[in-house]
């Protein structure tokens, strides 16, 4: 079957750096997706990777590591409107996005 | 408006009611999806539709049945449900089929509850 893999729930500090981790075992590969969703409102789109490396965009980073099937979302400079859940997504061969669960991602002062 | 909108933002529903959720963009995108969203569960794709057709029907109970009449609104006609059904019913919109580089554009959601 196919699974992807991500913490439940992250707790971290206002100003600190968090890393969300995501592992995949799919039927192929062909890009990877990590969107945010605030309580109650839509999911919307942060990054894709379809290459490895690191591609960053300001505070947010997103790594991808495709012979590993691994990648994070860095948050730098924490803020407390960060505090949301993260949701990666992989395309797997058919060009189905096959979905986590999600993690929380909970913000400290 | 922009973006996708959903509406209701909530519904509750008894088991026996027909109802409706509807949602509309206004992003020129031609593919339109359902999710169904269960706390901390993975998303679970329901129905899309690319240029108007239906391309994908993941084996969703027939109490659930999608209408599109055209590119810009999608309907979920709802009848006879179950409690487990209760959920957050999201739709998304992308400009053509799912998965091939396009990026998702979602409504905020709603909020179902079957009593």
């Amino acid at each position: 079957g196919q699974n992807i893999d991500q913490p439940t729930e992250m707790t971290a500090t206002e100003g600190a750096i968090v890393q969300i981790n995501c592992t995949y075992q799919t039927s192929g590969f062909n890009g990877l997706f990590w969107y945010q969703q605030h309580a109650g409102e839509a999911p919307t789109f942060l990054s894709y990777n379809v290459l490895d490396g690191l591609e960053e965009k300001g505070r947010f980073s997103s790594f991808l590591s495709r012979s590993k099937g691994y990648s994070y979302l860095l948050l730098k400079e924490l803020q407390m409107k960060d505090s949301a859940s993260y949701l990666c997504a992989v395309v797997d061969s058919n060009y189905q996005l096959i979905w986590g669960a999600g993690t929380k991602l909970i913000i400290k002062p | 408006e922009t973006g996708v909108t959903q509406t209701p933002r909530h519904l509750v529903m008894g088991m026996t009611n027909k109802k409706s959720l509807k949602c509309e963009q206004h992003l020129g995108h031609n593919a339109m999806y359902w999710y169904k969203q269960s706390a901390k569960k993975p998303l679970e794709l329901m129905f899309v539709y690319n240029f108007k057709e239906q391309t994908e029907n993941n084996s969703v109970p027939s109490r659930f049945s999608p209408e599109c009449p055209n590119s810009s609104h999608l309907f979920l006609h709802l009848h006879t449900l179950q409690p487990e059904d209760s959920a957050l019913y999201l739709c998304a919109s992308s400009h053509t089929g799912q998965g091939e580089g396009n990026v998702l554009t979602f409504g905020a959601g709603s909020r179902l509850t079957v009593l």
